[in-house]
């Protein structure tokens, strides 16, 4: 069983910026949530797709967008990068939207916004 | 909103002592109440979970009970390891997303 991978692992962006990351889901999983992990803190979340459609937004700009593939791997665009978007974001995957599915978290991406 | 507030760190503790790392939650509803892990470099793992009041949670000598007359789950564990040092957060789902605490940084010297 492939769990959820994530990729880069690191990034450095310039203010201005825009930026991809990437995520692949376990495998058999549906559901990809992402999440911001500022340091020191715990994750926020960002929003999650299911089945191809985003299915719940969290607290963030409409400058983060997202986006969920037939094979239900995922991306999450940043665009016009600031200085407070340098965090940790987390991938999970889970099977179901629903609030007893575990949810299975990538390493993460580290992207410094300079 | 639903919220989780949890005991401020660092917590430095010696081999084999017991810890303690307090929770508390807010939630209009009946949410499921989790404990992740975060170990240096790495993402979150769950470490235990309790979906529904006097459910307890275990793993790895980890335990948790979902108290929801004082709306906590506290974690403890009788013995820490060297290997239990890390970052743990208190998580709660009311719905599809998780809202964790800021965590707690755990250190346990040998």
């Amino acid at each position: 069983e492939t769990g959820v991978t994530q990729s880069p692992t690191h990034l450095i962006k310039t203010r201005g910026q825009q930026v991809t990351l990437r995520c692949s889901s376990q495998s058999g999983h549906n559901t990809v949530s992402w999440y911001q992990q500022a340091l020191g803190q715990g994750p926020q979340f960002i929003f999650q797709y299911y089945r191809e459609e985003e299915n719940g937004r969290g607290n963030f700009p409409p400058r983060f967008s997202g986006l969920q593939f037939p094979n239900y791997s995922s991306e999450l665009n940043v665009n016009a990068l600031e200085l407070d978007d340098s965090a940790l974001y987390l991938c999970a995957s889970s099977l179901g939207a629903v609030k007893n599915s575990p949810l299975h978290f990538g390493n993460g991406t580290r992207l410094t916004v300079t | 909103g639903d919220s989780v507030t949890q005991m401020e760190g660092p917590v430095t503790l010696s081999e084999e002592a017991f810890l303690t790392i307090n929770c508390t939650y807010t939630a209009t509803g009946y949410p499921s109440l989790f404990w992740y892990v975060q170990y240096p470099g790495e993402g979150l793992q769950l470490l235990l979970k309790a979906t529904k009041a006097d459910d307890k949670g275990s793993n790895k000598g980890f335990e948790a009970t979902y108290r929801k007359e004082t709306t906590s789950f506290h974690l403890e564990k009788g013995s820490v390891q060297v290997s239990d040092s890390a970052v743990y957060f208190c998580a709660l789902i009311p719905d599809y997303k998780l809202s964790f605490g800021a965590g707690t940084t755990v250190t346990v010297r040998a």
